[in-house]
This record gives structure tokens, C-alpha cells and sequence, in this order.
């Protein structure tokens, strides 16, 4: 089975600091994904990549930024958090044409 | 900008029925459609995948329809357990290599004994 694992189940940091999100796949999937799911919202889309070095803006990427330097590993950077990034954060992959594996979320809270 | 809205927030039904619950879009169509089963805490899991030339697909009591002329998905579980309460998502992919979906806000099920 295809794993996706994010390096976090629970997170907390303060206001202002740099925080990183760390995402990896073992099965060589091209295409990778950020969410954020917050209660009401559904699942919102931060950015996502189809290559490695490429990367695209998805709907809320405003405070955000991303990094994918190998194919199994893409990185979400909150630049400087604050309170209202306070969320689960969901990594996922998936190949060209088949459904996302999900990594188990991280839930971030800024304090 | 696409728009996918499933029909209710929350579904409860008795064990043993059968749950249906409604996905529906506007704007574009997509290649595919795809059904998501996510538990509290936990990251949505993958269920079934249905392309726009099929009608219908099954996997053991799951049965998805797709009907592109209504705009309209429905999901079906048969013979439903109360360890099938959970929450379900559809997607809409419109086939780009960038492989983005377009995610409905999701109905919660609650399958009561």
C-alpha cells in the first residue's frame, strides 16, 4: 500500500515563528498536495506540485510556501505563523489517474 | 470556478438501510469522479473512482452512479453498518496532468443501530 506520512501528528508553536510541515511518499507519485480542513470549510487547497521543483498556487495560498526538491518529499513552510493558520494540515499524492492517498494530517495550533 | 455541493450536512439512517447520499456540480464536467471516506481526526480515505463514460461502478456494498447529463453523482451503501458512520467526500477531476480535485464540503453519516 502507498504510504504518505507527515512528520507530525500534533504541533504547537507561537505566533511568529517559522514553522515547517514535512510531507514524504514511497511510491514515486508525480502529482503532491497541501490542505488545510477546518471545521465548516471543507478541504481547502494551499499548493500543490506534478514535478519535482514545480509547484503551483492552489486557493489559499496567502502566508505560505512550499518546496519540493526529490519527488518523495514536499515541504509546507509557513513563513510566520499566525493564529488564524491554526488547523489540520493534510498532505496527499496520488499518480496520474487514481485517487489521493492521504498522509495522516497534522494538527497545528498557534499560540 | 468549480462548485460541488453535496446535499446534506448530515445523513441518519437505521442499520440495515440503504444510505444514498448526492454529490452535484456545476460549471465544469469532469473526467471523473471520485468518492472519499474520512474518520474524525484522520485523513480522508479513498474509496472509488467513476469516469464520465461509465454509469455506475461497484466495490462489495459501495455503488456509485454518475449521470453528466443531471450533473449529478449518488453513493450508495447497501445493507449499512454502524461502523460505516463516517464522513463522505466526493471530488471532481477534470483529467489535467496537474491532478488537482475539487473537493464537496462532505456529508457526515451516522448509521444508528
Amino acid at each position: 500500500d502507498v504510504k504518505v506520512t507527515q512528520s507530525s501528528r500534533y504541533l504547537v508553536k507561537r505566533t511568529g515563528e517559522k514553522v515547517f510541515l514535512e510531507c514524504v511518499q514511497d511510491m514515486d507519485h508525480e502529482n503532491m498536495f497541501w490542505y488545510r480542513q477546518d471545521p465548516g470549510l471543507g478541504l481547502r487547497l494551499i499548493y500543490f506540485s506534478y514535478d519535482v521543483k514545480m509547484k503551483e498556487k492552489g486557493d489559499i495560498p496567502e502566508g505560505y510556501s512550499v518546496s519540493r526538491e526529490k519527488k518523495e518529499r514536499f515541504s509546507l513552510i509557513l513563513e510566520s505563523a499566525s493564529t488564524n493558520q491554526t488547523s489540520m494540515y493534510l498532505c496527499a499524492s496520488r499518480p496520474r489517474t487514481d485517487g489521493y492517498t492521504f498522509g495522516s494530517g497534522t494538527r497545528l495550533t498557534v499560540v | 470556478s468549480q462548485k460541488i455541493e453535496q446535499n446534506s450536512e448530515a445523513l441518519n439512517i437505521q442499520e440495515g438501510k440503504t444510505a444514498t447520499l448526492t454529490c452535484n456540480y456545476t460549471n465544469y464536467s469532469p473526467a471523473y469522479l471520485q468518492w472519499y471516506r474520512q474518520d474524525p481526526g484522520r485523513g480522508p480515505v479513498f474509496l472509488l473512482l467513476i469516469r464520465e463514460n461509465e454509469k455506475e461502478k461497484r466495490k462489495e456494498r459501495l455503488k456509485v452512479t454518475f449521470d453528466t447529463t443531471l450533473k449529478q453523482s449518488l453513493f450508495h451503501i447497501t445493507a449499512s453498518q454502524p461502523a460505516d458512520s463516517a464522513t463522505y467526500l466526493c471530488a471532481l477531476d477534470r483529467g489535467s496532468t496537474l491532478g488537482r480535485l475539487y473537493f464537496g464540503r462532505g456529508t457526515q453519516l451516522t448509521v444508528w443501530p
